[in-house]
């Protein structure tokens, strides 16, 4: 059951030009979406985040798009650069409340992004 | 240096034998999260801690154990380990729920011949 999906596992793209990166979910109770980028053999690191009160947020040369009503969002990048070459993972999460007792982020497969010079 | 870090980097064990993954973390975060990383799942949660003492199941349990006597360490068991738990584990801290932002260690990679 997989609630947060990639449907591509790969994206190649010049440098230079834009990088976009989709996500899909079903569960519509998720209330906050993030990317993490990986480089091999290393861990996940963050990279930008939006709440479901947005449709827009951006962070210099990435920025993501949400469509709640179709449970899409996707990662822009503008423009792409070499070092952009990684794989990216769309989580999603209900937001809790207290206790904090719980946990349902969900992450989805990875979209492995190649840009080349 | 500050930060969250595994150990070990790579293990080679055999099936059936116990096997520990190490996880440390020095910001004194109050949540810890284990993840494997398999192709076509993407990162699946095995079990998280809100506290130390704390821990609860996440996505993929089954065959796992896990502890939190101390907030810094959060280590995770393979108490007989299966080929099928061939993976990259990956720990990760969160600060708070505010914002689910995860800061992740650089993982285990695990082969279970």
């Amino acid at each position: 059951d997989q609630q947060v999906k990639q449907n591509s596992p790969s994206l190649s793209v010049q440098e230079g030009r834009i990088s976009i990166l989709n996500c899909d979910y079903t569960n519509s109770m998720f209330d906050y979406f993030l990317w993490y980028k990986k480089y091999p053999a290393e861990g996940p690191t963050f990279l930008i985040s939006i709440s479901s009160i947005k449709d827009k947020n951006e962070d210099g040369r990435f920025t993501v798009f949400l469509n709640k009503s179709a449970k899409h969002l996707s990662l822009h990048i503008v423009p792409s650069q070499p070092g952009d070459s990684a794989v990216y993972f769309c989580a999603a999460s209900e937001l809790p409340s207290p206790p904090y007792n719980n946990n349902d982020m969900r992450f989805g497969a990875g979209t492995r992004l190649t840009v080349k010079p | 240096d500050a930060g969250i870090t595994q150990s070990p980097r790579y293990k080679i064990t055999e099936t059936g034998r116990q096997v520990t993954l190490m996880c440390h973390q020095t910001w004194s975060h109050s949540y810890m999260f284990w993840y494997r990383q398999d192709l076509g799942h993407g990162l699946r949660l095995i079990y998280y801690s809100a506290a130390a003492d704390i821990t609860d199941k996440g996505e993929v349990p089954d065959g796992y154990v896990v502890s939190r006597s101390k907030t810094e360490n959060f280590p995770l068991t393979l108490e007989s380990a299966t080929r099928s738990q061939t993976s990259v584990y990956f720990c990760a801290s969160l600060r708070d729920r505010s914002n689910e932002k995860l800061f992740f260690g650089s993982g285990t990679q695990l082969s279970v011949l």
